[in-house]
């Protein structure tokens, strides 16, 4: 079955890095995302990385995916105040109609 | 990019009415949606899977009578929740999947904004 663990809650300096975790356990998982929620709204996609790659950065954000620990992180780096917000880490596969199960989220606050 | 519309963004209704959520793909062709449940500080909760022209699929221990789903053309499903009660009181989100985009494109699902439903 599908079961996503995250961290709840993480508060960083602007400018410093920021590293969120998460862990999944369906080994048959195809894809891995991160998405973003602001207060009071729906997710915005950020990235998403396929389950045969190992890092995938795209500007200031670098995925990192432990197939083996079935471990994945999210770093965001120069941390901006816009960045506060919850991320939601979540998996998919091709035997579920591609359904998408979601971690807890993990808050994310941004000290000035 | 995808967007994904919801209407009405917040309702707020007496017990025992029935309230419909609009979710939209504007730009896009969605033969699937979904429609998720968030309560406050939670993550989203799969309600149901809404497929263009066929009924549509519910997770264990939600109810289809009460969480109707309508989802009339590649653009458009319905939510409507009947004879809403205080505990239908969340955040409905819906996403849809873009019909012809290929490679990971075609696994990922745009959200729509959500809608703030509130029954007192």
């Amino acid at each position: 079955g599908e079961d996503v663990e995250q961290s709840l809650f993480l508060s960083v300096r602007e400018g410093d890095s920021s590293v969120i975790n998460c862990t999944y356990t369906d080994s048959s998982s195809t894809y891995l995302y991160w998405y973003k929620q602001e207060p009071g709204a729906g997710l915005q996609l950020l990235t998403y990385i396929f389950s045969n790659m190992d890092m995938k950065q795209d500007q200031r954000l670098t995925v990192l995916l432990n197939k083996k620990d079935k471990h994945l992180s999210l770093r965001i780096a120069d941390t901006q105040t816009g960045d506060s917000a919850i991320y939601f880490c979540a998996e998919s596969n091709h035997y579920g109609n591609n359904r998408l199960a979601f971690g807890k989220g993990n808050q994310v606050v941004v000290i000035p | 990019g995808a967007v994904v519309s919801q209407h009405p963004s917040w309702v707020i209704c007496k017990s025992g009415t029935s309230v419909k959520i609009e979710c939209r793909s504007l730009d896009f062709q969605a033969t699937t949606m979904f429609w998720y449940r968030q309560f406050p500080k939670q993550s989203l909760m799969l309600m149901a899977t809404s497929n263009e022209g066929s009924k549509a699929t519910y997770e264990q221990g939600v109810e289809k009578d009460k969480f109707l789903i309508n989802h009339a053309s590649l653009t458009l499903s319905t939510l409507t929740v009947t004879s809403a009660h205080p505990e239908d009181s969340s955040f409905y989100i819906c996403s849809a999947r873009d019909r012809l985009a290929g490679g990971p494109g075609q696994e990922t699902q745009y959200f729509g904004p959500g809608t703030r439903l509130l029954v007192l």
